[in-house]
């Protein structure tokens, strides 16, 4: 039973546009939530991160939305350039864990 | 970028073989993660450490077993490798436990074939 859904498997925008990344989460104990971005034939890099006293985080051109009653958090970029192109993981834990638990990843691809 | 490195980065193998994956990091930190990625499922937690000697499994452990004798090198032996195992294996490394304000780095990952 899958605890973090990545519902859409990719997204297609337009360079300049916003890229609007979805994240749903079943288990009421995660507390800590991150992104992930991976390039083809690279380690996933960390690119943002939320606790669950915060709706709101901030980051350059990336901002992380939390809704706790609805158990969503969506990724937010804006402006999106073509460098963004990549697959977007979310993940998240609960307190005192030392496992992250992963949605199975959206491709993004921002075009020209 | 953290100090992580993995060896093989590509291996190609045969069933029934045994197969040793290496990861090595130069941070010092405490936590050690192996992960599988395929296509559908996105990134699973194998086994990880908390510590020399202190391991513990993950979500799809069956069939891989690791061993960490020194803070800088965790190891991952599939000692029986099957077809289902050809995957793409992340080796990650984090100085406290995941999440809290610290995160996982992650190495460049390890090809697996196994025919």
């Amino acid at each position: 039973d899958q605890q973090v859904k990545q519902n859409s498997p990719s997204l297609s925008v337009q360079e300049g546009r916003i890229s609007i990344l979805n994240c749903d989460y079943t288990n009421s104990m995660f507390d800590y939530f991150l992104w992930y971005k991976k390039y083809p034939a690279e380690g996933p890099t960390f690119l943002i991160s939320i606790s669950s006293i915060k709706d709101k985080n901030e980051d350059g051109r990336f901002t992380v939305f939390l809704n706790k009653s609805a158990k969503h958090l969506s990724l937010h970029i804006v402006p999106s350039q073509p460098g963004d192109s990549a697959v977007y993981f979310c993940a998240a834990k609960s307190g005192g864990s030392e496992k992250l638990v992963f949605g199975k990843g959206m491709k993004l691809t921002v075009n020209p | 970028d953290a100090g992580i490195t993995q060896s093989p980065r590509h291996k190609v193998t045969e069933t029934g073989t045994p197969v040793t994956l290496r990861c090595h990091q130069t941070e010092n930190h405490r936590y050690m993660y192996w992960y599988r990625q395929d296509p559908g499922h996105g990134l699973r937690l194998i086994h990880y450490s908390y510590g020399v000697k202190d391991t513990d499994k993950g979500e799809v452990s069956d069939g891989y077993s690791v061993s960490r004798s020194k803070t800088e090198d965790f190891l991952l032996t599939l000692e029986s490798a099957t077809s289902s195992q050809t995957s793409v294996y992340f080796c990650a490394i984090s100085p406290n436990a995941a999440g809290g304000g610290e995160t996982q780095y992650f190495g460049p990952g390890t090809r697996l074939l196994v025919l």
